[in-house]
């Protein structure tokens, strides 16, 4: 079962930024937040992922509450490129682990 | 360094058939997973495989079955493909099973069962 909660689809328009929330309520101690985005029928491609702070890369920023039930990722500057479904998932750090996705975000992208 | 590939990219079967998929990780990457991909159901888990051995699977039945080589290369076989198989099925690779960090997905496989 998936254990994360996302918004079915969201717009942005283009050059503003896009903030996808993640509910994670029943999250554990050693999980950690990981983000991929699946562009149309392509390989999921991770983007960022973090444990309790908060984390920046060439990509994307990921902002992770303090109770660590919820998390946003943020893209600054979302581009037509970014259309795309972008999944929350939640894994711990060691061990055999099954890898649940859930059914993502849509995002749309608009001119 | 040279991605996840997949093959082959795309192939048509008919009910009843058997069908083996192809995944070849990352150069130094030990860890396969594979994923059947559905617009009803999403991204589910399949199987993992770390050192030629399965070490998680996902609820499908018998029919889905994996192996990985020494050389880290995986392949999965579905028998008696029912329509319901037809799916894009992705394979994913890490470098070690027994830590989180990244996977890194192939384009998958497309299969369409008529």
């Amino acid at each position: 079962d998936a254990k994360t909660t996302q918004p079915p689809s969201m717009d942005c328009a283009e050059g503003r930024a896009a903030n996808l929330p993640c509910n994670h309520s029943t999250i554990s101690g050693n999980e950690y937040v990981y983000w991929y985005r699946q562009i149309h029928s392509q390989g999921p491609q991770y983007i960022i992922h973090g444990l309790k702070n908060n984390e920046t890369n060439e990509m994307a920023s990921l902002i992770i509450t303090e109770d660590r039930k919820s998390s946003t990722l943020i893209l600054p500057h979302a581009t037509l490129r970014d259309t795309a479904v972008y999944y929350c998932i939640v894994r711990p750090s060691g061990g055999y682990q099954k890898v649940t996705f859930g059914t993502g975000t849509k995002l749309q992208v608009i001119p | 360094k040279a991605g996840v590939t997949q093959t082959p990219r795309y192939l048509i079967k008919t009910r009843g058939q058997q069908v083996t998929l192809s995944c070849s990780p990352i150069s130094g990457h030990r860890s396969v997973s594979w994923y059947q991909q559905t617009p009803g159901q999403g991204l589910q888990f399949l199987f993992e495989y770390f050192s030629e051995t399965q070490r998680n699977k996902g609820n499908f039945p018998g029919r889905f079955s994996g192996r990985q080589f020494s050389n880290s290369r995986s392949e999965m076989n579905v028998s008696t493909l029912e329509l319901g198989d037809s799916a894009l099925y992705l394979c994913a690779s890490k470098e070690r099973a027994e830590q989180g960090g990244e996977l890194f997905f192939g384009e998958g496989s497309r299969l369409t069962v008529l």
